[in-house]
């Protein structure tokens, strides 16, 4: 099976730009989570989405925001882009998701860098 | 909300050394208790789980971990590392009510010297 693949690996964005990342799960997963980590903060959940609907949310300002298709992707946007939202963004897949407790698989991340 | 402690930041070892890693988490009822492990220029991957049963687990690599609910810990464990174990290791905890949202605590660096 694929693991979860994330698009774009790497991206340079200025402030006040808006970026859109996007997350593939393993094939049958129905949730994506979304995770910032950055070295200050570490890892921190954004939200996660179960069969199109956001199921949790983290601690994050509107200006995260994401979405699921049918097809079990996700995208993850981030509006009016700062300095400090400069990070890896990491995906993660699992079957039924967080809720029961399984295990979540991991994407390489996609690499952001705000100037 | 629920917290995760990681005290140890880094951690350097010689090879055949025994390692424990503590991991302490606050909140108030039941959690499920995950420890991830980061090689590097790898995929964060699934060390162990804790849901529920013997607060002993096993997992991958000769790795354990002990749940101490009186404690609040989850402690890893392993008794001889190798250089190949040097990679970044989080504790991790999700509440079974409430708000599901995984935890991570701030991540150990494991050196393993050869």
């Amino acid at each position: 099976k694929a693991g979860v693949t994330q698009t774009p690996r790497y991206l340079i964005k200025t402030r006040g730009q808006q970026v859109t990342l996007s997350c593939s799960p393993i094939s049958g997963h129905r949730s994506v989570s979304w995770y910032q980590q950055t070295p200050g903060q570490g890892l921190q959940f954004l939200f996660e989405y179960f069969s199109e609907t956001q199921r949790n949310k983290g601690n994050f300002p509107g200006r995260f925001s994401g979405r699921q298709f049918s097809n079990s992707r996700s995208e993850m946007n981030v509006s009016t882009l700062e300095l400090g939202d400069s990070a890896l963004y990491l995906c993660a897949s699992s079957l039924g998701g967080l809720g029961g407790g399984e295990t979540q698989y991991f994407g390489p991340g996609t690499r952001l860098l705000v100037l | 909300a629920q917290s995760v402690s990681q005290h140890n930041h880094h951690v350097i070892l010689s090879e055949a050394a025994s390692l424990e890693l503590g991991c302490n988490y606050s909140y108030g009822g039941t959690v499920n208790l995950f420890w991830y492990v980061q090689y590097p220029g790898q995929h964060l991957q699934l060390l162990l789980k804790y849901f529920s049963g013997d607060p002993l687990v096993k997992g991958i690599k000769g790795f354990e971990a002990e749940f101490i609910k009186s404690k609040f810990s989850f402690n890893l464990r392993k008794p001889s590392v190798q250089w190949s174990d040097t990679a970044e290791y989080f504790c991790a905890v999700i509440p079974n009510t409430g708000r599901r949202a995984l935890t991570f605590g701030s991540g150990t660096r494991l050196q393993v010297q050869p």
